[in-house]
Order: structure tokens, then sequence, then C-alpha cells
């Protein structure tokens, strides 16, 4: 099956600092998302990306849909204490079913004051 | 975005009893959700596609008689796990997708004592 690589694991940054993360798959998307979850909480969408190339932004988030397909990585500029939580990218390939979304095993990010 | 409740957000059973879960889309129709499993500090796990007016798909590994799912309605999809063991204990969370993203629920945190 489809698996996702994310990176870093977990991030230890100062309040203020830019953060960088990414998804690396063995086979192409059609689709992008980004979530964030904070605990005891479901998954918030934060970007979605359709298009290889593709390069969107939310506020101070963004992200880009690698020109392969195959990659994404999202961007938080001038980090906040309420950026703290775990982020998860998800690949949806929508071959005609109704497929779910695969999920890479999350950043945990955490903002030192 | 659109909006995916769930009910109840945490239940505790005894061991041996069954417990439902309720996952609605609030603002959107879907005749397809999906129920994920996540452990402490792991990712989520795709369970099964619930599909309305037909019968559900399930991951390998996942037991369908144990995992009961309904999907009566446009807007409305049902897990019943049956028979809980504490093993089942986790955090189930569904979400729907009204186009192209995907939205989760608060989630639920099913205990079993």
């Amino acid at each position: 099956g489809q698996q996702l690589n994310q990176s870093p694991q977990s991030m230890f940054i100062q309040e203020g600092e830019d953060v960088s993360m990414n998804c690396t798959s063995s086979s192409i998307f059609n689709t992008w998302l980004w979530y964030k979850q904070d605990p005891g909480e479901g998954p918030v969408l934060l970007i979605a990306l359709y298009k290889a190339g593709e390069l969107t932004s939310n506020g101070r988030l963004t992200a880009q849909f690698g020109i392969t397909r195959k990659d994404s990585f999202l961007n938080i500029s001038a980090s906040i204490p309420s950026d703290v939580g775990i982020y998860f990218c998800a690949g949806l390939y929508s071959g005609g079913g109704a497929d779910g979304l695969t999920f890479g095993k999350g950043t945990h990010l955490i903002i030192q004051p | 975005g659109a909006v995916v409740s769930q009910h109840p957000s945490w239940v505790i059973c005894k061991s041996g009893t069954s417990v439902k879960i309720e996952c609605r889309s609030l603002d959107f129709q879907a005749t397809t959700m999906f129920w994920y499993r996540q452990f402490p500090k792991q990712s989520l796990m795709l369970m099964a596609t619930s599909n309305e007016g037909s019968k559900a798909t399930y991951e390998q590994g996942v037991e369908k008689d144990k995992f009961l799912i309904n999907h009566a309605s446009l807007t409305l999809s049902t897990l019943t796990v049956t028979s809980a063991h504490p093993e089942d204990s986790s955090f189930y969370i569904c979400s729907a997708r009204p186009i192209m993203e995907q939205y989760f629920g608060p989630g639920t945190r099913l205990t079993v004592t």
C-alpha cells in the first residue's frame, strides 16, 4: 500500500522561529492535505493542494504540492505558542473510488518560550 | 469549511458491552464517510469506509463483526463496537468529504474497563 514519510518527527523551536516539515511518498497523489491536531480533538484541515507545483498560503502557513506529485512541504512563519500541536500530511489518490486518506506519522511541534 | 460532528465525545463502558458512536455531516450530504482509529502519539489508521445504502468496506485486519458500521442516511453513519474489550480502548474519529477536502469529527474517546 501507499506510505508517506513525514519528517521531522518532532521539532523543538523558539517562539518566532520559522518551521518547515515535509512528506514524501513512494507513489503519486492527486491531492495533498495538511492537518493540525490538538490533544483530544480531531484533525483540522489547514491547507488543501490539488495541482502539481501548486503553492498555497493560509495566513502564516504555506504549503506546496511537489512537481513529481510524490511530495509536499508545509512552512509556518514566525511561530506562536498556539501553533503547538501535531501536524499531519495526508495524500489522496482518487482512482475512481471513494478512497480514504493515507496519513503521514505526524510532526510534533513544541515551542519553547 | 464543512462540519462533522460525533457523539458521544467520550464513553466509558464495561468489558463485554457494546458501544455505538454516531457521526453526522451537519451542512452537507455524504454518501461516503470514513472511520479512523488513533492510538496515543500515533497517526490515524483507517478502519473502514462507510457507504450510504450499502455495506461498509473494511481495511485489512479490521474485524467487520466487531466493528459494525451502518450508514442509514446521507448525513449519519454509526460505528458500533461490539463486545468491547480493554484493547479496544482508543480514540475513534470519523470523517467525510463534501468534494475533495476531507473533514474530521472531533473524535470519541472510548475507554473499556
